[in-house]
């Protein structure tokens, strides 16, 4: 079955980066694409980006432009997200998600059927 | 970007109870809207996609509608484990955007 394992929690201070991986397994890496999500402490949700397995396309929130980066290793079968200029309003839970969809009818929709347990990163002096 | 507005942010309900949650888009979203569970310290679950598509696994009693702008996710028999926090998440256009959650308590 479809499983989404991502890397330990990680304590960092401000100004410095993180680098979070998922390795994705129980299907074909490069049909999908990852999407990053990431949750303060006690807040809701908030998607970061999306890139796609199979060309490495990417798009992320405006939020982190020019701060993120998102790439695969379809190799390993591995999606990364890495952060710069850390703050500590990025202290977070980080979440990988497999997303899949369809267009039908000239309509596409797209989902995010499995996620990872997600990451802790803190940001602290 | 597309705001996402849920209502309500919480509420409490009891066993048995059917309980409706609401998204509004700013614009419309051509039913590109999936509902997300997520208990305390897990990661999120996906319990409806295209708007009103039940994903596999996810009990009968989840129900998604809605078109245009408005989407509502309806439990029709809340059971004790379904206490969690909903949200919905437009997947129409860039940048995707999750409802504020709606926190349903005993």
């Amino acid at each position: 079955h479809v499983q989404l394992i991502q890397s330990g929690g990680d304590v960092k201070k401000p100004g410095a980066s993180v680098k979070v991986s998922c390795k994705a397994s129980g299907y074909t890496f490069t049909n999908y694409g990852i999407t990053w999500v990431r949750q303060a402490p006690g807040q809701g949700l908030e998607w970061m980006g999306w890139t796609s397995a199979n060309n490495g396309n990417t798009n992320y929130a405006q939020n982190f432009q020019g701060r993120v980066t998102m790439t695969t290793d379809t190799s390993a079968s591995t999606a990364y997200m890495e952060l710069r200029s850390l703050r500590s309003d990025d202290t977070a839970v980080y979440y990988c998600a497999r997303r899949l969809g369809y267009c039908s009818s000239g309509s596409c929709y797209n989902w995010f059927d499995s996620w990872g347990q997600g990451t802790l990163v803190t940001v602290s002096s | 970007a597309i705001q996402m507005t849920q209502s309500p942010s919480s509420l409490s309900a009891s066993v048995g109870d059917s309980v409706t949650i609401t998204c509004r888009a700013s614009q419309d979203i051509k039913d590109d809207l999936g509902w997300y569970q997520q208990k305390p310290g897990k990661a999120p679950k996906l319990l409806i996609y295209a708007a009103s598509s039940l994903q596999s696994g996810v009990p009968s009693r989840f129900s998604g509608s809605g078109s245009g702008t408005d989407y509502t996710l309806t439990i029709s028999s809340l059971q004790p484990e379904d206490f969690a926090t909903y949200y919905c998440l437009q997947d129409y256009d860039y940048p995707l955007t999750f409802g504020g959650g709606t926190k349903v308590e005993i």
